[in-house]
């Protein structure tokens, strides 16, 4: 049972352009959103979060954008570059405090091609 | 500061044999956490703990074994290697506090290939 999804397994976008990389979930528990950027043979870098009480949140380039009723966030990096190139994963995170700092549930991963 | 370190990098292993797998951190953080990769299945979380002393079972724990005896150290031990284990493994290492996020720093992983 898949409670994060990435259905986009791969997206390919021109330099400059804006990239959204989507992401679902099931369970009404988690309240606590984050992406990461995976380069290959290197360890998932933290890239922005949001909390269930914002519905947006910016940093730079990316912002992230949370539906709670849909259960649905998506990423979106304005513009692009080539350098953005990699894997992004989004992770959910189940309640505050107690064991959840220590668990996060994956999505399986878009991976995002940025053309010159 | 080396934040989260993992070693090897690489490892092959034969079916049965067993191994640790290490992690260490720097970042004074309680909680710490191991996950594998799988191509199409994202990260799963194996083990992870709370604290030196305090370790739980994640989504896939089968297979693996895990202490916590400092709050640096947090290694994952195979007892009898599988092919079903050869994953890519991520350490991972985070800090609560009432300004923190939950986000989590990995390690650079370690690429495990058992024949």
């Amino acid at each position: 049972d898949q409670q994060v999804k990435q259905n986009s397994p791969s997206l390919s976008v021109q330099e400059g352009r804006i990239s959204i990389l989507n992401c679902d979930y099931t369970n009404s528990m988690f309240d606590y959103f984050l992406w990461y950027k995976k380069y290959p043979a290197e360890g998932p870098t933290f890239l922005i979060s949001i909390s269930s009480i914002k519905d947006k949140n910016e940093d730079g380039r990316f912002t992230v954008f949370l539906n709670k009723s849909a259960k649905h966030l998506s990423l979106h990096i304005v513009p692009s570059q080539p350098g953005d190139s990699a894997v992004y994963f989004c992770a959910a995170s189940a309640g505050a405090g107690g064991t959840s700092y220590g668990k996060l549930t994956f999505g399986q991963g878009t991976i995002l091609t940025v053309h010159p | 500061n080396a934040g989260v370190t993992q070693t090897p990098k690489f490892q092959v292993l034969k079916t049965g044999q067993s191994m640790t797998l290490q992690c260490a951190q720097d970042m004074n953080h309680e909680y710490m956490s191991w996950y594998r990769q799988d191509p199409g299945m994202g990260l799963r979380l194996i083990h992870y703990s709370v604290g030196a002393g305090i370790t739980d079972q994640g989504e896939v724990p089968n297979g693996y074994n895990v202490s916590r005896s400092t709050t640096e150290d947090f290694p994952l031990r195979l007892l009898s290697a599988a092919p079903s284990q050869t994953s890519v493994y991520f350490c991972a290492s985070s800090s609560n506090g009432w300004d923190r996020g939950r986000e989590q720093y990995f390690g650079p992983g370690t690429r495990l290939t058992v024949t």
